[in-house]
């Protein structure tokens, strides 16, 4: 069974601190994709990133930066100089592999980080 | 380019009634998928619509139904609603079945009650 577990269900930084989201995901899948979604209080979820399970690099855009270890099973994720504007919901999500039935995604439970001023 | 659109944006009904919850997918998406949030938790993958036929379920019974229209909007319909049904409905389109085509695209969702 997929499973993704996001052990930190909240998160309080002040500003300009860096922070780090955890997710471990569980999957007997070969080939898999992983996904960070961030939700607002409007509560549209917004795609952050994608990584599929054959790409180990770690990524980087801008303040957010993404730590990918198959070995642990961890996609973990990092802001930087943390803003005000980051509070929100982020989710960690898992496919469950990559084709007709691959827009199934198993969710984390989330993480509410809120970032004081 | 216009993204997902969900209507409506809230809704109250009462146990037992019916429920129909309308998506209209983002500009050149052709495939959407229903998620279930409720307060507090991750979102559940309800189905998947592609080319107008379900094509993939989660863990839902079959009280929770869809469909998909040629124009590939959808419709989420629930039939005898029970409290728990509480929650927010997320609808969600990409281009093509596979996530390697392309990631989901969220809308703001559907805000439904249960008294």
């Amino acid at each position: 069974a997929q499973k993704v577990t996001q052990a930190q269900t909240e998160i309080s930084v002040v500003e300009k601190e860096d922070v780090t989201l955890d997710c471990v995901y569980e999957t007997r899948d070969t080939t898999y994709y992983l996904f960070w979604y961030k939700q607002p209080p409007s509560g549209e979820l917004v795609f952050l990133i994608r990584r599929n399970s054959f790409d180990e690099q770690n990524e980087i855009s801008g303040r957010y930066s993404w730590n990918f270890q198959k070995s642990t099973s961890s996609f973990n994720f990092t802001i930087t100089a943390s803003q005000v504007v980051d509070s929100a919901v982020y989710f960690c999500a898992l496919s469950h592999g990559a084709n007709n039935a691959g827009n199934m995604l198993t969710f984390g439970g989330g993480t509410r980080l809120m970032v004081k001023p | 380019e216009t993204g997902v659109t969900q209507s409506p944006t809230h809704l109250i009904k009462t146990r037992g009634q019916q429920v129909t919850l309308r998506c209209s997918s983002q500009s050149g998406h052709n495939t959407v998928s229903w998620y279930q949030q409720a307060l507090g938790q991750g979102p559940q993958f309800i189905f998947q619509y592609y080319r107008e036929e379900e094509n993939g379920r989660g863990n839902f019974p079959p009280r929770f139904s869809g469909l998909q229209f040629p124009n590939y909007s959808s419709e989420l319909n629930v039939n005898a609603l029970e409290l728990d049904d509480s929650a927010l409905y997320l609808c969600a389109s990409s281009a093509g079945q596979g996530v390697y085509n392309s990631p989901l695209h969220f809308g703001n969702g559907t805000r439904l009650t249960v008294t």
